[in-house]
């Protein structure tokens, strides 16, 4: 299993409360990514990122900001908590991006906000 | 509409029957994938494929790129093959996943 850790793993938190949900590799991989995963929808890419400080908005990225200030750790920050965002959340790694590559996904972070 | 349709939603299917879950997609894109959600909600990949076949154990993925389809069929099903598969398009550091087929294999 590819080393992968999301922290937390569950959380309950009210509107307009600022959360960080954090991603932690063992791999040394340069891309990652976080996605949010609803009934319906599938999962959605919020953000990625392709190296160290270099980041870009995904499919859904709005009312979400990213930070990678080491390769390890990519940290997804929703500043002010909105119903709308409750989800479960998944970060993913991989190598090379995902045309040559597959990708290999944390265990998923539960969020409500209430 | 999804970029991504996976059909069935859902399928139950008894012990040792051959399934087929089906993909299609209407972007261009540059390699299709195979996913596997376990009902404790963890993700694995199990195929990447840019044309033609692949085959690990029971399991076996096919892709035509004219027709913009893939399929994955499982042989001989067994109840711990109940899960959530899930067809998924990239795109250079993009990828766009379908809604995911639902089954149930019973003993």
């Amino acid at each position: 299993d590819a080393g992968i850790t999301q922290s937390p793993r569950h959380k309950v938190t009210e509107t307009g409360t600022p959360v960080t949900l954090r991603c932690h590799q063992t791999e040394n991989h340069r891309y990652m990514y976080w996605y949010r995963q609803d009934p319906g929808h599938g999962l959605r890419l919020i953000h990625y990122s392709y190296g160290v400080k270099d980041t870009d908005k995904g499919e859904v990225s709005d009312g979400y900001s990213v930070s990678r200030s080491k390769t390890e750790d990519f940290l997804l920050t929703l500043e002010s908590a909105t119903s709308s965002q409750t989800s479960v959340y998944f970060c993913a790694i991989s190598e090379t991006d995902s045309v040559q590559e597959t990708q290999y996904f944390g265990p998923g972070t539960r969020l409500l906000v209430l | 509409k999804n970029e991504v349709e996976q059909s069935p939603q859902n399928l139950t299917a008894q012990e040792g029957e051959f399934i087929t879950i089906n993909c299609s997609y209407s972007v261009g894109i540059s390699a299709l994938h195979w996913l596997q959600q376990h009902p404790g909600g963890g993700i694995v990949s199990l195929f990447m494929l840019s044309s033609g076949k692949k085959k690990h154990g029971r399991l076996i993925a096919t892709i035509n790129i004219q027709e913009k389809h893939s399929s994955l069929h499982i042989t001989a099903s067994h109840p711990r093959d109940s899960a959530v598969y899930i067809c998924a398009v990239s795109f250079g550091y993009d990828m766009r996943f379908g809604a995911g087929t639902r089954l149930t294999v019973k003993p």
